[in-house]
């Protein structure tokens, strides 16, 4: 089965930019998702379709993706970005959905 | 305002069942494909199964597959998860969400806490 791999934590200082890898076989051909999960708090989709953001959710979270690695990019870091954040695909050879095992991100 | 509630989790001895409701109010329901997620305590995300909507297409992850059914009740607004021979590791909190076009999981509810304990 598909397997996302994500680094399990990221630090950061406010202002700066935060780089999330999330790892797969091929995953520039698949769509990928990205979720923050606050503590005690169900999961929010952030970017969707590699780079697209839902209404509401502000500019400074972007996405990309190429070859073997997807990427969520936080900038201009604030403490209220802290949470885990979580990639996702459909792997549509075994009908399944997928996340990435979640990076946590820690601002200093 | 899409609202998506879900409840029915407890506590069951392993080998239980255990039926998992989720209400949904603020959207068109019934055109809506629905997904079952869970997270075990200190875990990442784990994909449990998706039911079109229609219930005509139904998927399931490997570690549920024969246990677990997902259905839903379009009148009444609702999905649910039938558990069967529970096992220690369903220990999760077990969320609803609707399925966007994308394949992604728009909108979640609050969970439900699911504990498989003797």
């Amino acid at each position: 089965s598909y397997v996302l791999t994500q680094t399990p934590s990221v630090s950061v200082a406010p202002g700066k930019t935060a780089r999330i890898p999330c790892g797969g076989d091929n995953i520039g051909r698949k769509s990928v998702h990205w979720y923050q999960q606050k503590p005690g708090q169900a999961p929010v989709l952030v970017i969707y379709s590699d780079s697209d953001r839902p209404s509401g959710i502000p500019e400074r979270f972007s996405g990309s993706n190429s070859g073997n690695t997807a990427t969520l990019t936080i900038s201009r870091v604030e403490a209220g970005d802290e949470a885990d954040y979580y990639c996702q695909v459909w792997d549509s050879s075994s009908d399944h959905y997928v996340f990435g095992t979640g990076t946590k991100v820690t601002v200093l | 305002e899409v609202q998506l509630v879900e409840s029915g989790g407890g506590l069951v001895q392993p080998g239980g069942s255990l039926r998992l409701s989720c209400t949904a109010s603020g959207f068109s329901f019934n055109t809506y494909s629905m997904k079952w997620v869970r997270q075990a305590p200190g875990k990442g995300l784990e994909w449990v199964s998706y039911i079109s909507s229609a219930s005509e297409t139904f998927y399931y992850a490997d570690s549920v597959k024969g246990r677990f059914t997902i259905s839903r009740d379009n009148a009444k607004n609702s999905l649910y998860l039938q558990m069967n021979s529970l096992r220690d590791e369903d220990t999760a909190v077990y969320y609803c969400a609707t399925d966007g076009r994308a394949s992604t999981f728009d909108y979640w509810g609050q969970g439900t806490l699911v504990t498989v304990s003797s």
